[in-house]
C-alpha cells in the first residue's frame, strides 16, 4: 500500500474550517484515499473516501489533487467534538485491512 | 455508537493468564476484523473473517493468539499465556464487504497485563 505523510498536529479555532493535508505521492491507480478519525479512548470512525473525484458527505469534504499525490480533508465548521486523531489511509480497492499511520492530532480550540 | 460492541471494555490480568475478548459486529456485516493498538500508535491489523472463515492473519498474530467466529456471527479473540507486551487496545471492526466498503469499529477492549 502507498505510504502517507501527515503533519503530527494541527490546531483550529472552533467554528472555522479545519483543513487536514495528506501526502500520498506513491499512490497507485487502483488505490483509494480513506479518512478515519479516532476520538480519545474510542474506536476509529469512518469519515469519507474517494478515488479521483472530490467527495462530500454530512461530515466532511475530501479534495484530491488532479495527480492524486495529495489530498485534503475539510471539516467545514469545526467543533470541540472534532478534536481527534485523523488518519489518512491509502488502500487498494481489493485490500481487506486498513493500514494506519500515525495520523494528525487535530485540536479544536474554543 | 457504530453498532459494533465489544466486551469487556477493560481487562486487567496477570502475566501468564489467558484472556478472551468478544466482538459483536453489525448484524448484516459478514466481514469482521481484529486490530491491536498500542499507546501513541495507529491500529495494526491482526486478522480477518469472511463469515466463519478466517481468511487472513497478520504476522503479529503469534501462536498464543487465536480468533474464532463460529456461525459467522460474533467473534472471540483469545490470548494465552499473556505477556506484558500484549498490553494494548484490541479493536474489532465489521464491514458489509471487502474492498471499498467502510469498516465500522467497536469501542475496543483495553488489556493491561501486570
Amino acid at each position: 500500500d502507498a505510504k502517507t505523510t501527515q503533519p503530527p498536529s494541527m490546531d483550529c479555532a472552533e467554528g472555522r474550517a479545519a483543513n487536514l493535508p495528506c501526502n500520498h505521492s506513491t499512490i497507485s491507480g487502483n488505490e483509494y484515499v480513506y479518512w478515519y478519525r479516532q476520538i480519545h479512548s474510542q474506536g476509529p470512525q469512518y469519515i469519507i473516501h474517494g478515488l479521483k473525484n472530490n467527495e462530500t458527505n454530512e461530515m466532511a469534504s475530501l479534495i484530491i489533487t488532479e495527480d492524486r499525490k495529495s489530498s485534503t480533508l475539510i471539516l467545514p465548521h469545526a467543533t470541540l467534538r472534532d478534536t481527534a486523531v485523523y488518519y489518512c489511509i491509502v488502500k487498494p480497492g481489493s485490500a481487506r485491512q486498513l493500514t494506519f499511520g500515525s495520523g494528525t492530532q487535530l485540536t479544536v480550540l474554543p | 455508537d457504530t453498532g459494533v460492541s465489544q466486551d469487556p471494555r477493560h481487562k486487567i490480568t496477570k502475566r501468564g493468564q489467558n484472556v478472551t475478548f468478544r466482538c459483536d459486529p453489525i448484524s448484516e456485516h459478514n466481514r469482521l476484523y481484529w486490530y491491536r493498538q498500542t499507546l501513541g500508535q495507529g491500529p495494526e491489523f491482526l486478522t480477518y473473517f469472511q463469515n466463519e472463515a478466517q481468511l487472513e492473519k497478520s504476522r503479529l498474530l503469534s501462536d498464543r493468539f487465536s480468533a474464532e467466529r463460529p456461525k459467522g456471527s460474533f467473534s472471540t479473540l483469545e490470548i494465552q499465556r499473556t505477556e506484558q507486551g500484549d498490553s494494548a487496545m484490541y479493536l474489532c471492526a465489521s464491514s458489509l464487504g471487502t474492498g471499498v466498503y467502510e469498516q465500522y469499529f467497536g469501542p475496543g477492549t483495553r488489556l493491561t497485563v501486570t
